[in-house]
């Protein structure tokens, strides 16, 4: 199971927004409703921010959303701040294969 | 609140096998409503699914094809706690080893919800 492809970095200035794309087959992220993003700061474990495409957990900002097109997810953080910089990471359900993880995206606050 | 609580060795020799231990708290290994995962992320594999555990009126266990043949997820009742084992271990297998969980909430999956504060373990003689 090939890994889903993220842009390996994206960046934005404080209060503007960054749309980071996770691009997969029909076989995971076009094929079920079953994608979630994570940030991972420096040394830390990830943190669920999204599932099942676009619903955010307890505690997670509003700021937070995402979307999906065809074999393509998408996460926007808008009203970017500097905690925001971290990596981030698609996940999506590929069936018999279970589980598959993107490439990951660095997001910079400039 | 969940916690997980990583446990294990940090070096293991090549061919050896590789042992870690999750003691949960906050929640059951037997919840009907949760599984148990396992997950490493090296700089050449980036984050990889490994296998789950998880209790449906019994037992099951998911592994993923990249590891099947090598690998044991284990959980403990007892001590409310699961365990991966990875045999045959080369120095592929170095990675940051994370456990974590799955919850579902009214039929709902909630994936890699709390997660385990990770392991590095170095596969080196």
């Amino acid at each position: 199971q090939s890994a889903l492809t993220q842009p390996p970095s994206a960046s934005g200035s404080p209060g503007q927004s960054v749309t980071i794309s996770c691009t997969g087959t029909s076989s995971d992220v076009g094929g079920y409703n079953y994608v979630s993003w994570y940030q991972q700061h420096p040394g830390k474990a990830p943190k669920l921010m999204i599932y099942e495409v676009s619903k955010r957990p307890s505690g997670v900002p509003d700021r937070f959303s995402g979307s999906k097109s065809g074999n393509t997810a998408s996460l926007t953080v808008s009203g970017l701040q500097a905690e925001d910089e971290a990596d981030y990471y698609c996940s999506s359900y590929a069936g018999s294969n279970f589980g598959v993880f993107g490439t990951g995206t660095k997001v910079t606050v400039l | 609140q969940v916690q997980l609580q990583q446990s294990g060795p940090g070096l293991v020799k090549p061919s050896q096998t590789l042992s870690l231990t999750c003691a949960i708290s906050g929640d059951s290994v037997s919840s009907n409503s949760a599984a148990w995962n396992w997950i490493r992320q090296s700089p050449s594999r980036g984050l990889e699914w490994l296998g789950r555990t998880y209790y449906r009126s019994k037992w099951y266990n998911d592994y993923a094809v990249s590891v099947k043949s090598r690998i044991t997820i284990n959980p403990d009742t007892s001590k409310n706690q699961f365990s991966l084992q990875l045999n045959s271990v080369t120095p592929e297998d170095t990675a940051v080893y994370y456990c974590a969980r799955e919850s579902t909430i009214f039929g709902v999956v909630i994936p890699f919800d709390y997660w385990g504060q990770g392991t590095l373990v170095t596969v080196s003689s």
